[in-house]
């Protein structure tokens, strides 16, 4: 069975500091790959997923995740991180492969908090 | 357009009792996937339906239960409720042109046992 590991729990950025979110997953096999954010009191959302071809994906608010197969990950990144990006964010992977239908694997999710 | 409802919002259940749990997803969605999301455990895959069939099961005992209606509105249903239930469960549809994982989350039905 697949697992996802969010290295970072916790992180606190200023204003306009980059930001680089780690995202490992243990498949061998092909893997569909998503983040997903959830804002204070607010549902689950994706922010951007990749299913194959240019591993740079570029998501929702200028979010972007780099898929690296040799090192089964998918870091997520935002050049300048805005209050507004305060959130937890959760990585998650689908194995096609496995009969997984829709069915999604989340990692442990990393708390952002974004000082002004 | 209307996104995926959840209700009740909250519930609070005894030990022992049984729960069931409503999903309304968005009209045209056919999928629904439930997980249970805890401060322990994260985000855990419950079941996934497809026209009114699971067709995918988490690694849950079989108190946690599930069914999707015609017009793809789902339920689940857990049985003999344990402290550990206490969660907050989410709903999740999605359609062949949302892509495979490409979700709308309801807000959540949080179960407390006491």
């Amino acid at each position: 069975a697949q697992s996802v590991s969010q290295h970072n729990h916790h992180v606190i950025l200023s204003e306009a500091a980059s930001l680089e979110l780690g995202c490992n997953y243990s498949y061998g096999g092909t893997v569909n790959l998503f983040w997903y954010v959830q804002y204070p009191g607010q549902h689950l959302q994706l922010l951007l997923k990749y299913f194959s071809g240019d591993p740079l994906v570029k998501g929702i608010k200028g979010f972007e995740a780099e898929f690296i197969k040799s090192k089964f990950s998918f870091n997520l990144r935002k050049p300048s991180v805005q209050w507004s990006d305060t959130a937890e964010y959760f990585c998650a992977v689908n194995a096609p492969g496995n009969n997984a239908g829709n069915m999604l694997t989340f990692g442990g999710g990393t708390r952002l908090m974004v000082k002004p | 357009k209307a996104g995926v409802t959840q209700t009740p919002r909250y519930l609070i259940k005894t030990r022992g009792q049984q729960v069931t749990l409503s999903c309304s997803p968005i009209s045209g969605h056919r999928s629904v996937s439930w997980y249970q999301q805890t401060p322990g455990q994260g985000l855990q895959f419950l079941f996934e339906y497809f026209s009114e069939t699971q067709r995918n099961k988490g690694n849950f005992p079989g108190r946690f239960s599930g069914r999707q209606f015609s017009n793809s509105r789902s339920e689940m249903n857990v049985s003999t409720l344990e402290l550990g239930d206490s969660a907050l469960y989410l709903c999740a549809s999605s359609s062949p042109g949302t892509g495979v994982g490409g979700y709308t989350f309801g807000s959540g039905t949080r179960l407390t046992v006491v």
